[in-house]
């Protein structure tokens, strides 16, 4: 237990649905993070969060829609989704160093194992 | 972030000391060595960080060569369950960044 959790753990979705991806972290962190790992690729990171506010969209489709409410929730809003997309979605938490230059490493979910149809 | 260079694949004996190398040549002085692991199917797990000198946590040691430019974690008494793959990453500290993963060492413990 890493102190993320991920819902569901698996997703299996056609191509026209609409579904959501929920991260919770309970460690008290302001960074949350996306990253998403297709088979025998590296993973690579989505989004970023800081104090709620994103940070970075390293040039994902916009059939990915990121929200965060709040420092402890992340989502993933899907729609429209193609076969490529399918993958393990990876969440993950960090402190935020700020200006002090403080290096904090980052908290991984278990992911979640999407499937699209 | 420097780029890093890792073998693909390493084999250990259980209960042996495993040693994975890492090359980051171009490292700057501001940026630290991470390193992270992720068993099958799971989320990757951090596993210890530094900037010039060692480190040492109750998972692993870390050594830093004098310029930088490589680095080696041991994992003094590997189990089974020590099979994973293995990431180095080098990146400054400054607020909320991103992990830029490798392909990482495919690590195997063999009993």
């Amino acid at each position: 237990e890493t102190g993320v959790t991920q819902t569901p753990r698996h997703l299996v979705m056609g191509m026209t649905n609409k579904k959501s991806l929920k991260c919770e972290q309970h460690l008290g962190h302001n960074a949350m993070y996306w990253y998403k790992q297709s088979a025998k690729k590296p993973l690579e990171l989505m989004f970023v969060y800081n104090f709620k506010e994103q940070t970075e969209n390293n040039s994902v489709p916009s059939r990915f829609s990121p929200e965060c409410p709040n420092s402890s929730h992340l989502f993933l809003h899907l729609h429209t989704l193609q076969p490529e997309d399918s993958a393990l979605y990876l969440c993950a938490s960090s402190q935020d160093g700020g200006r002090s230059g403080t290096s904090y490493e980052q908290y991984f979910g278990p992911g979640t194992r999407l499937t699209v149809t | 972030d420097a780029k890093t260079t890792q073998p693909t694949s390493m084999d250990c004996a259980e209960g042996r000391a495993a040693n994975l190398p890492c090359n980051h040549s171009t490292i700057s002085g501001n940026e630290y060595v991470y390193w992270y692991r992720q068993i099958h199917s799971q989320g990757p797990q951090y596993i210890i960080h530094g900037l010039k000198n060692n480190e040492t946590n109750e998972m692993a040691s870390l050594i830093i060569t004098e310029d930088r430019k490589s680095s080696t974690l041991i994992l003094p008494h590997a189990t089974l369950r020590d099979t994973a793959v293995y990431y180095c990453i080098v990146r400054v500290a400054k607020g909320a960044q991103k992990l830029v993963f490798g392909q990482g060492t495919r690590l195997t413990i063999n009993p």
